[in-house]
């Protein structure tokens, strides 16, 4: 099983600033299959980033994907009071499809 | 735009089985596979598999013995069923579509259900 590892756990930042959520998976992930998930409480999971670094409709443009291989980066630019929540990367290269642990990013 | 809304029991005694259905509106049901994910409360995430609208499945090995996962396209709609339960299968169980986007040559889950808390105590 492909195993995705995020760090860090929890991410404390303000609004305005840079966050950077990393993912790192066991083995090469085939293509361009990972994708990013924001999950704020008591929601369904929303993609965010497909195909690694391409934004899903309706996403701003603060939020970019990057990486290759078993190495991927989100990155949103700058922190909106709604960006507050939980980001789960994940993976569609091998079954069973697997997801990181997740990163919570709360205000600090 | 689809749109997925998925019902079933939410209470279960162990032993029992599990069985949620989702049903898919306002799209396409037989282009794309259709998964069920499930997440512990205060936990993450873990995909239980798939089915096409062919009935193919693919099951994640972890929850295989245990899951059938089946489809009628009659009515655009996909269900689970999980056996013998037990208060570890307690979670937020989400129905979701897994689409290839041509473009960027990605699968993703890009619609999801709105979630069932299924609780399982005696």
């Amino acid at each position: 099983e492909l195993v995705l590892t995020q760090s860090p756990g929890t991410l404390s930042l303000s609004p305005g600033e840079r966050a950077t959520l990393s993912c790192r998976a066991s083995q090469r992930i085939t293509s361009s299959y990972l994708a990013w998930y924001q999950q704020r409480p008591g929601q369904a999971p929303r993609l965010l980033i497909h195909g690694v670094s391409s934004r899903a409709s309706g996403i701003p443009a603060r939020f970019s994907g990057s990486g290759s291989g078993t190495d991927f980066t989100l990155t949103i630019s700058r922190l909106e009071p709604e960006d507050f929540a939980i980001y789960y990367c994940q993976q569609f290269g091998s079954s069973p499809y697997t997801f990181g642990q997740g990163t919570k990013l709360e205000i600090k | 735009q689809v749109q997925l809304q998925q019902w079933g029991a939410g209470l279960l005694k162990p032993s029992e089985t599990l069985s949620l259905t989702c049903g898919v509106f306002g799209g396409s049901f037989g282009g794309d596979d259709w998964s069920w994910i499930r997440q512990p409360p205060g936990k993450g995430l873990e995909w239980i598999g798939e089915i096409n609208h062919s009935g193919n499945t693919n099951y994640n090995p972890s929850l295989k013995s245990r899951v059938t996962i089946s489809v009628d396209t009659s009515k655009n709609q996909f269900s689970l069923k999980l056996t013998s339960v037990t208060a570890a299968d307690t979670a937020v169980y989400y129905c979701a579509r897994d689409s290839y986007y041509s473009a960027s040559g990605s699968y993703q889950f890009d619609s999801w259900g709105q979630g069932t808390l299924v609780t399982v105590s005696s």
